[in-house]
């Protein structure tokens, strides 16, 4: 079984649509847990990042993380066609994985107009 | 401030030859991770360097290794070159070492084993 599972898509959704993008786990170690957003022939950027289970907003991204469950959220409210990039889900914890983050394949998303 | 730097931005080798690939972190960063991107596989860790030590290594074999300089930059050199090797290799740093830290991403280099 992989680290992380994560859905690759496509997902493609109309301009104004809420995008929901999840990720499951199964280290129970894991205690950091981040979104990266990755477009075309680029690095990963940040989005959002969160410690433990709880959610964070940012604008129109919520992150959420339900440890109980080993199962992560990102919401998209209002979405974009600038949002359009693959969406890279990515965790870490301590001991001998300290320094080393787990990342899903990323979920491929499209906002039409 | 300039983010991650890494050059070249492309790079053509042919399989057996060698190839060094170069990361300059974020101003103020210590530690420089390097990871490959290979085709529907998603990114997968290859080493971890903080203050000049290697701290971690991913599941890679020993003709992957790099090295990091006293100004914190740092190289990976990957020997042998085997068809398999063509992905996007990626640097990030982060203001020092554990696990809460923010890992930020450089460009990367497409590296192409013909």
């Amino acid at each position: 079984q992989k680290e992380v599972e994560q859905d690759p898509g496509p997902l493609s959704v109309p301009e104004g649509a809420i995008v929901s993008l999840n990720c499951t786990y199964s280290n129970s170690a894991f205690q950091y847990f981040m979104w990266y957003r990755q477009y075309s022939r680029k690095g990963p950027e940040l989005l959002m990042y969160t410690y433990s289970s709880g959610n964070k907003e940012d604008g129109r991204f919520t992150a959420q993380v339900d440890k109980s469950s080993k199962y992560i959220s990102l919401f998209i409210r209002d979405s974009q066609p600038s949002d359009s990039a693959t969406y890279l889900c990515a965790m870490s914890g301590g001991g001998s994985t300290l320094g080393r983050l787990y990342f899903g394949r990323g979920t491929q998303l499209t906002v039409w107009p | 401030e300039a983010g991650v730097t890494q050059s070249p931005t492309h790079l053509i080798k042919t399989r057996g030859q060698q190839a060094t690939l170069r990361c300059s972190p974020i101003s103020g960063h210590t530690s420089v991770y390097w990871y490959q991107q290979a085709l529907g596989l998603g990114l997968q860790f290859l080493l971890w360097y903080d203050e000049g030590e290697e701290r971690n290594r991913g599941n890679f074999p020993p003709r992957f290794s790099g090295r990091q300089f006293p100004n914190y930059s740092s190289e990976l050199n990957v020997n042998a070159l085997e068809l398999e090797d063509s992905a996007l290799y990626l640097c990030a740093s982060s203001l020092g070492q554990g696990a809460r830290e923010k890992l930020f991403f450089g460009s990367g280099t497409q590296l192409s084993v013909l």
